[in-house]
């Protein structure tokens, strides 16, 4: 089973624009969550995470918000930038475990 | 952060052969990992390897299949043995500075290998 989707296959948003990526989850058990941005050839690399204690995360460009009663969190990305296009999958874990659980992955196109 | 590096970055392998898939962390780490990327899907974790003992292994993954050594607390590979072209995958390794939950995972670049 899929603990953590990530829905949308793929993003297109223009450049200067906001991207959201959604993932959910459902094991109650996980109380940390991550972004990772992957570009071919290369190893996924970290961008933001949110504890459960927590409902909103900001760095920047990048907010993530965790909505714990629907299990969802987003990632915002504004203004969105040429360079942001990748591969992002989030991430969950139990904290017990330091397992990583991972989404699908949204591939995110910003068109300039 | 940690910066990981990982050998060979790619490899073309004919069916029953092993491969032995090298990963190297530039400070001392807790905790090291081996995750799978099979085509068109998630990363999957395969085991976490431990230092000087036995790694642990995740559902669906076996010590035989995948054998594991981390001999110190840099240093760490995954063998990929009697190879099929199901395991045709990318293979990443990863690190942690700490124990906690909330200590970030960091990845290496991967090792993309096809079996032919």
């Amino acid at each position: 089973d899929q603990q953590v989707k990530q829905n949308s296959p793929s993003l297109s948003v223009q450049e200067g624009r906001i991207s959201i990526l959604n993932c959910d989850y459902t094991n109650s058990m996980f109380d940390y969550f991550l972004w990772y941005k992957k570009y071919p050839a290369e190893g996924p690399t970290f961008l933001i995470s949110i504890s459960s204690i927590k409902d909103k995360n900001e760095d920047g460009r990048f907010t993530v918000f965790l909505n714990k009663s629907a299990k969802h969190l987003s990632l915002h990305i504004v203004p969105s930038q040429p360079g942001d296009s990748a591969v992002y999958f989030c991430a969950a874990s139990d904290g017990a475990t330091n397992k990583l659980i991972f989404g699908t992955g949204t591939l995110l196109a910003v068109q300039p | 952060s940690a910066v990981i590096s990982q050998k060979p970055s790619r490899d073309i392998c004919q069916r029953g052969t092993s491969l032995t898939i090298q990963c190297q962390v530039d400070s001392q780490v807790t905790m090291m990992f081996w995750y799978r990327q099979q085509p068109g899907q998630s990363l999957t974790l395969i085991a976490t390897a431990n230092q000087g003992s036995e790694a642990t292994y995740e559902s669906g993954f076996v010590i035989d299949k995948f054998p594991i050594s981390r001999p110190n607390l840099t240093f760490s590979t995954l063998t990929v043995s009697n190879m099929s072209p199901e395991d045709s995958s990318i293979y990443l390794c990863s690190a942690k500075m700490g124990m906690l939950g909330t200590d970030t995972q960091y990845f290496g670049p991967g090792t993309r290998l096809t079996v032919l």
